[in-house]
């Protein structure tokens, strides 16, 4: 049981250049989000997916694109990266039902230059 | 809006020194309150869930607890391997859609020294 895998760890961009973060859970949770994590920021949610084809936007959704086409997978997708980007994120799952408790991935350092 | 505020922002604590982290939030009807942990470069993991005031949870040297307008984690005794950085979450009752978006504090960097 992996769990929620995140992929790739480390990527550099440049300005302009478009790129997805990949995220796969295998616990069949119908919930999945992105978050980014900026030092004295804290977790700030980009998007979220209630279930395969529905996604909504979280509190700094500009600049991120997602799409749900199954259970198991939510890609995060760039469009055009700006440094203002560079961040770490971080892909999260629950069931929606039972205890509401977050499952993360190990995180995705993104630089853009 | 959900508000939660942690603090302070970091604690250093010698070995064997107890203390508490605070939490404080506002929410429009509480349905759950959540601790994690989270190690330098990885993700949050999960520790405690408290749903009503008076709730209290152990783990190892943690304990959590819970009033109507904040929540502390006690370490008793810690070890150096309790050096993370300690995640506050809430959940209101009332999202609409089902969604129950949690909204996170900043967090608590505790470093234990030997």
């Amino acid at each position: 049981n992996a769990g929620v895998t995140q992929t790739p760890k480390f990527q550099v961009l440049k300005t302009g250049q478009s790129m997805t973060l990949q995220c796969a859970q295998d616990m069949n949770h119908e919930y999945m989000s992105w978050y980014r994590q900026d030092p004295g920021m804290g977790l700030r949610l980009i998007h979220y997916s209630v279930g395969a084809g529905i996604t909504d936007q979280g509190e700094v959704p500009n600049g991120y694109n997602v799409s749900r086409s199954t259970t198991e997978d939510f890609p995060l997708r760039l469009l055009s990266a700006a440094p203002s980007q560079t961040s770490v994120y971080f892909c999260a799952s629950r069931s929606s039902s039972g205890a509401n408790v977050l499952t993360f991935g190990a995180g995705s350092r993104l630089t853009v230059l | 809006e959900d508000q939660v505020t942690q603090s302070p922002e970091a604690l250093r604590l010698q070995e064997g020194e107890s203390s508490s982290l605070n939490c404080s939030y506002t929410v429009s009807g509480l349905r759950g309150l959540f601790w994690y942990r989270q190690d330098p470069g990885k993700g949050p993991e999960f520790l405690f869930t408290l749903y009503s005031a008076g709730e209290e949870k152990e783990k190892e040297r943690l304990k959590a607890t819970l009033t109507k307008k904040e929540s502390f984690l006690h370490i008793t005794a810690p070890k150096p391997e309790d050096s993370a950085t300690y995640l506050c979450a809430v959940q209101a009752s009332d999202a609409s859609g089902g969604s129950y978006i949690p909204t996170f504090g900043r967090g608590t960097s505790l470093i234990v020294h030997p």
